[in-house]
């Protein structure tokens, strides 16, 4: 059964660095999105991309937030300067179309020290 | 008021009982409502998805929507050990993409 895939799984890294995180969605979708989790907290609504352009961004996709679509099949989230606020559960999640369902990767799990 | 509200329990119930899973919300924009099921440290893996009003089957899964009350449901029949994990309501609008979702519910079910 095809699935979203992410890397890397753990990714640690220094306050002010930048982050990239790797996702291959569903090979037959188009529509992709990043969500995060703080620990403990709800998933949250990032980003939302099709054909190539940010189609809608919660407030909390600021400019230090950036996606892109780099090839055919990895979908990108990356963040400029990290900080420690930052440190949460990122999900990348696809769809075939906006009303169909979106569906889940397993996570890149971020720790801004 | 949250947009969308969901009792974090934790729920514990012996195996093969009946789970009843509950979420409100307040936006009444809301048309596509969701069921994941989110093992710990794991990404939310779709159960059911539901368009309006009404009711869905599947297997063990029944979805319930009540858009006049602002009211979704997931009842789990026969549940098993298997079936802990916490449980997310998601909605979404028609003019959106975003999902929103409820804080989730912790279920346990003990052998």
């Amino acid at each position: 059964e095809p699935e979203v895939t992410q890397t890397p799984s753990h990714q640690v890294t220094q306050m002010g660095q930048e982050v990239i995180l790797r996702c291959v969605p569903i090979s037959n979708h188009l529509y992709f999105y990043w969500y995060r989790q703080i620990l403990g907290q709800k998933v949250e609504f990032l980003v939302s991309f099709y054909n190539n352009e940010i189609s809608e961004k919660s407030e909390i996709f600021d400019d230090q937030f950036s996606v892109e679509r780099p090839d055919g099949s990895n979908f990108t989230l990356k963040i400029r300067s990290t900080k420690l606020e930052d440190s949460a559960m990122y999900f990348c999640a696809s769809s075939e179309a906006p009303e169909r369902p979106q569906y889940f990767g397993p996570g890149t799990r971020l720790l801004v020290l | 008021q949250k947009e969308v509200e969901q009792d974090p329990g934790p729920l514990s119930v012996p195996e093969g009982a009946i789970v009843s899973l509950n979420c409100t919300y307040s936006n009444s924009a809301f048309q596509y409502f969701m069921w994941y099921r989110q093992y710990s440290r794991k990404g939310p893996e779709l159960l059911m998805y539901t368009y309006s009003s009404g009711n869905k089957e599947d297997g063990r899964f029944t979805a319930q929507v009540d858009k006049s009350s602002k009211y979704i449901s997931l009842f789990i029949r026969d549940s098993q050990p298997s079936d802990s994990a916490t449980y997310l309501c998601a909605m979404r609008s028609t003019s959106g993409s975003r999902l929103t979702f409820g804080e989730g519910t912790q279920l346990t079910v003990n052998p």
